[in-house]
């Protein structure tokens, strides 16, 4: 079972920063937190990942708790192309992605 | 964008018969992964292989199973295709987790009438 907790959908207007969270209570040390995002009709697309550090890169920014035990995914500037299905994964030594059922992020004009 | 290529893209086929679904990469990434979609789902690992001759199973094997003789290449078949296997399949590449990221295919939609 996917050991994350997302909201089913959000939304937000275009241009405007996005936060979608993510709680993962039960996150152990070694356990790295992995943000996906999956257009409509195509495959996943990695977005970023992090451990303990807030992490920034081209697409997004990662705000990881200093507990871990939650996460925010920050879309500065929303855009339509944005609008898809981001997916929280927690990602262990040895350990394969498992996948919830995401936050659907609608991008309103 | 990645070096990962899935054939074919779409297929129909009748239950009971066998299906293979073929995943080839151009990375040298050491592992690769088969999962399923369902409408309104998230992905569900089928199998996975860390090297040459070596694969695992994930969370939904049954009738299915894979192959990976060569490193760019990772095969899956459906034994004996069921309806219930009627879905999406995407391959995925990355090097070993968990500080890496995957990459994926643009997936193969799968009919069994």
């Amino acid at each position: 079972d996917a050991k994350t907790t997302q909201p089913n959908s959000m939304e937000s207007n275009e241009e405007e920063p996005v936060h979608l969270p993510c709680n993962h209570s039960t996150i152990s040390g070694t356990d790295y937190i992995h943000w996906y995002r999956q257009l409509p009709s195509q495959g996943p697309e990695y977005v970023i990942h992090g451990l303990t550090s807030n992490v920034n890169n081209r697409m997004a920014s990662l705000a990881i708790a200093e507990d871990r035990k939650s996460s925010t995914l920050i879309l500065h500037r929303a855009t339509l192309r944005d609008a898809a299905v981001y997916y929280c994964i927690l990602r262990g030594l040895g350990e394969q992605l498992i996948w919830g059922a995401g936050t659907k992020l609608i991008i309103k004009p | 964008d990645a070096g990962i290529t899935q054939s074919p893209r779409h297929k129909v086929t009748e239950t009971g018969t066998p299906v293979t679904l073929r995943c080839h990469q151009t990375e040298n990434h050491r592992y690769m992964y088969w999962y399923r979609q369902d409408p309104g789902h998230g992905l569900r690992l089928i199998h996975y292989s860390y090297g040459v001759k070596d694969t695992d199973k994930g969370e939904v094997s049954d009738g299915y199973s894979v192959s990976r003789s060569k490193t760019e290449d990772f095969l899956l078949t459906l034994e004996s295709a069921t309806s219930s296997q009627t879905s999406v399949y995407f391959c995925a590449i990355s090097s070993p987790p968990p500080n890496t990221e995957a990459f994926f295919g643009q997936g193969t939609r799968l009919t069994v009438v």
